[in-house]
Formats: C-alpha cells, sequence, structure tokens
C-alpha cells in the first residue's frame, strides 16, 4: 500500500491564482481530512469528510473548497490564493476508528 | 514588518535518558487520546492511543498515561535515542464525528 500521498510536495502560486492540492489513499478508509499546519501552531482542520458525496466544515475552511466523489481521492481546491494560505498542507485518513493517517504534505506559498 | 510566532515548549535529553512529554486536554467528555511524532519536513506520524477506560499503555519503549481526573496526559519514550528528536503532538477525541483536537505539540531535542 502506498498509503496517502499528496501532490504536488511544493508550489508557488501569486495572489488571486487558482489551484488543486491532490490527496488520494488506498487504505479503503472511510474518513478523510485536510488540515494546515503554520509555524509554531497545532495542525487545524479545514474540511473533512466521512464518506463519499460527504463533506463538512472544520475549523478554518474560508477560502477552501473540497469534493469527495471517490473513497479514494479527496481533493483541496483554493479558489483565489491568498498569502495568508500560505502554509504546509495536510491529508489524512482514518477508517472506522480513530488513528488518522497523514500524508508526506504540500508546501505553499502564496506571493 | 515583524512576524510573531508561537514558540512551541522545548524538552531537551541527553541521549539514553527518560523523556516526559506532558500534556493538558480540555474536554472531559474526551473518550480518545492520540500521540503523534513529526518529524522536520515530513507528516504526523501515529506512535500510540489510549482510550478513556484505561490509565496507561505501553508500547516499544513508549508509555502512554491518562490522568482524567486532572485532564492530563504524558508520553513516555525510554532510552531517548537522536531518532526521538521531533515533535510530538498530543490529541483527543470526542463525540461521534471523528474530529481530532489537536495540541500546539512540544519539541524534543535529544542531545549526543
Amino acid at each position: 500500500n502506498a498509503g496517502v500521498t499528496q501532490t504536488p510536495k511544493f508550489q508557488v502560486l501569486k495572489t488571486g491564482q487558482s489551484m488543486t492540492l491532490q490527496c488520494a489513499q488506498d487504505m479503503n478508509h472511510e474518513y478523510m481530512s485536510w488540515y494546515r499546519q503554520d509555524p509554531g501552531m497545532g495542525l487545524r482542520l479545514i474540511h473533512y469528510s466521512v464518506g463519499a458525496g460527504i463533506t463538512d466544515q472544520g475549523e478554518v475552511p474560508n477560502g477552501y473548497n473540497v469534493s469527495r466523489s471517490t473513497t479514494e481521492d479527496f481533493p483541496l481546491r483554493l479558489l483565489s490564493a491568498a498569502p495568508s494560505q500560505t502554509s504546509v498542507y495536510f491529508c489524512a485518513s482514518s477508517s472506522s476508528g480513530n488513528t488518522q493517517y497523514f500524508g508526506p504534505g504540500t508546501r505553499l506559498t502564496v506571493l | 514588518g515583524e512576524s510573531v510566532g508561537l514558540h512551541l515548549p522545548t524538552l531537551s535529553v541527553q541521549e539514553g535518558d527518560n523523556s516526559i512529554i506532558n500534556c493538558a486536554y480540555s474536554n472531559s467528555a474526551s473518550d480518545y487520546f492520540i500521540w503523534y511524532k513529526q518529524e522536520s519536513g515530513k507528516g504526523p506520524q501515529f506512535i500510540i492511543d489510549i482510550r478513556s477506560n484505561m490509565d496507561k499503555r505501553q508500547g516499544q519503549r513508549v508509555t502512554v498515561l491518562l490522568n482524567k481526573t486532572v485532564k492530563h496526559l504524558s508520553l513516555q519514550i525510554a532510552a531517548t535515542q537522536p531518532g526521538d528528536s521531533a515533535v510530538y503532538f498530543c490529541a483527543e477525541h470526542a463525540g461521534n464525528n471523528r474530529k481530532l483536537i489537536w495540541g500546539l505539540g512540544t519539541s524534543l531535542a535529544v542531545n549526543p
């Protein structure tokens, strides 16, 4: 199993550009989530999904959209990038239990 | 301008010593707790978990202690090694929506 994969690893955007961060898992996990991590801070939940076709907002959803058309994929879309969205983004998945497995992260810089 | 960020608590230990990382949690209804390790440039990695009906759980070189009276969780690492250098996060879970509440993390530095 590859586990949780994320692409790209690094991305630089200009203010106002849009892009999609990709996340995929091959563990048949129902639950997937997106976090952002900023220097000196913990993980903050952006959006999450408890199964295909179901998504919900986390702690900091503004400026981000998600969809869950398949069990495997959970892309995160930045509609109009802002410098405040410069961060490291982590995708995670879990089965019916609570332990989440994380991807390697995407480091995003918005100029 | 100058940015001001939070500074993580840091624990510095000698190689071979035991480490104890502490965490205070907020919700008395939390029923599940997890410790994660995050090495530089990587995603968090699961270390050990414990349910609220237990007060101690042991893994390989790690022990988690749970004190529900004072809402305190600790992670003990025996014979700390340089590879243990990382940021350690505790996370708590309450309710059935599977969302985790994360602590800010503690940075562990192991001196050779």
